[in-house]
């Protein structure tokens, strides 16, 4: 069965330090792997999404993430953070066609960036 | 491209009353719907997926009696809340998962900005 476990339900940094947000995942077939950001009240915006080819994907507002399939993991990295930063971040599988295209969702980790 | 809308954004109900929420697509056609309920400072729960022209499956432990799906178009899928209750105010999300054919979005569902529900 396919799960997300993100690691660290908040996660603090300074302004323009590294930020890193850890994302471990258990599929049963290749994953279609997503970095969702939510601002408050708000409904889920794509970061990035890896789905074949290249393991290192960038994405929007300078995030990147790589597939690393031996460690089941696809982190989500910043080098440098900035205030508007600040949001609930969803690492997400798709369970694919066999799934019906369901995704499972981790429980999210609050980013906090400080002045 | 690929936007979801919904409608209202936010409303607020008296207990025992019924609250639809609107789905759209607006810029192209989605054969799957998905809709997610949304406590404070928690994930996204799947509720239902909703396929057009077809009845919607649930996930166990959503009432489909209480949460009803309908999906009349391709653009358009509506979630009803039938006779709300306090507990039932949450903010809910629905995703679109873009039609056969267009690779590039292969497996990604585009999110509507939510709507969020306070019954009374």
């Amino acid at each position: 069965a396919q799960s997300v476990t993100q690691l660290g339900s908040h996660v603090s940094v300074s302004e323009g330090a590294l930020v890193l947000l850890r994302c471990n995942y258990s599929s049963s077939v290749p994953p279609y792997l997503f970095w969702y950001v939510q601002y408050p009240n708000q409904g889920l915006q794509l970061l990035l999404k890896y789905t074949t080819g290249a393991t290192l994907v960038k994405g929007i507002n300078g995030f990147e993430a790589e597939f690393k399939k031996s460690e089941t993991s696809f982190h989500l990295t910043k080098p440098s953070a900035h205030m508007s930063d600040a949001a609930e971040y969803f690492c997400a599988v798709s369970l694919g066609n066999t799934g019906g295209f369901k995704t499972i969702f981790g429980a999210g980790t609050r980013l906090f960036v400080k002045a | 491209g690929a936007v979801v809308s919904q409608h209202p954004s936010w409303v607020i109900c008296k207990s025992g009353t019924s609250v639809k929420i609107e789905c759209r697509s607006l810029d192209f056609q989605a054969t799957t719907m998905f809709w997610y309920r949304q406590f404070p400072k928690q994930s996204l729960m799947l509720m239902a997926t909703s396929n057009e022209g077809s009845k919607a499956t649930y996930e166990q432990g959503v009432e489909k009696d209480k949460f009803l799906i309908n999906h009349a178009s391709l653009t358009l899928s509506t979630l009803t809340v039938t006779s709300a209750h306090p507990e039932d105010s949450s903010f809910y999300i629905c995703s679109a998962r873009v039609a056969e054919g267009l690779a590039t979005h292969y497996n990604e569902q585009f999110f509507g900005p939510g709507t969020r529900l306070t019954v009374l």
